[in-house]
């Protein structure tokens, strides 16, 4: 059955560095999504992304944070100076279509950030 | 705003007994609503949805119907298993927008043999 997947499953990194989660959603998804969950708390939208630009983003969702979909297969989530705050897991989705009424998304298992 | 609220958790129960879950919500119109289900170190999967009103989600042996009245979705099980532990996700998508899931926070059941 296809699935969504993610990696790194953890990345640990120093405050103020770059990092990029790496995801390959379903191969003939259209829609990508980016949510993350603090630990302890709910998990939360970022951003979505449709035919290569974002389509709605969260107030989270600022400067620091990029997304890409560079070849025909990844989507990245980019964050360009990593702050304490921005720990959590993060969770990549896809869906197929936006056609008609709601299409399941399907998510990944997450990546575990950790900021030292 | 649109809000999910759920009870809170960990839930413990011993395998056999009925689970209810509360789930209520807040948003504009009439929202699809659905549960998701995390289990350990595994991704969030789609449990079981309601489009509109009165209708009622299954799967797996949980159900949870859609009540526009008290604007609730309660989760319940006639029956867990050991294999049900996880952490279980009352969620909704607005009308306003397709593409944005609203989680609520999150409940954790462990079940015990």
């Amino acid at each position: 059955e296809p699935e969504v997947t993610q990696t790194p499953s953890h990345q640990v990194t120093q405050m103020g560095q770059e990092v990029i989660l790496r995801c390959v959603p379903i191969s003939n998804h259209l829609y990508f999504y980016w949510y993350r969950q603090i630990l302890g708390q709910k998990v939360e939208f970022l951003v979505s992304f449709y035919n290569n630009e974002i389509s709605e983003k969260s107030e989270i969702f600022d400067d620091q944070f990029s997304v890409e979909r560079p070849d025909g297969s990844n989507f990245t989530l980019k964050i360009r100076s990593t702050k304490l705050e921005d720990s959590a897991m993060y969770f990549c989705a896809s869906r197929e279509t936006r056609q008609g009424s709601y299409n399941e998304q399907f998510f990944g298992p997450g990546t575990r950030l950790t900021v030292l | 705003g649109n809000s999910v609220t759920q009870m809170e958790g960990p839930v413990t129960l011993s395998e056999e007994a009925f689970l209810t879950i509360n789930c209520t919500y807040t948003a504009t119109g009439y929202p699809s609503l659905f549960w998701y289900v995390q289990y350990p170190g595994e991704g969030l999967q789609l449990l079981l949805k309601a489009t509109k009103a009165d209708d009622k989600g299954s799967n797996k042996g949980f159900e949870a119907t859609y009540r526009k009245e008290t604007t609730s979705f309660h989760l319940e099980k006639g029956s867990v298993q050991v294999s049900d532990s996880a952490v279980y996700f009352c969620a909704l998508i607005p009308k306003t927008s397709y593409d944005k899931v609203i989680f609520g926070p999150g409940t954790s059941l462990s079940v015990i043999p």
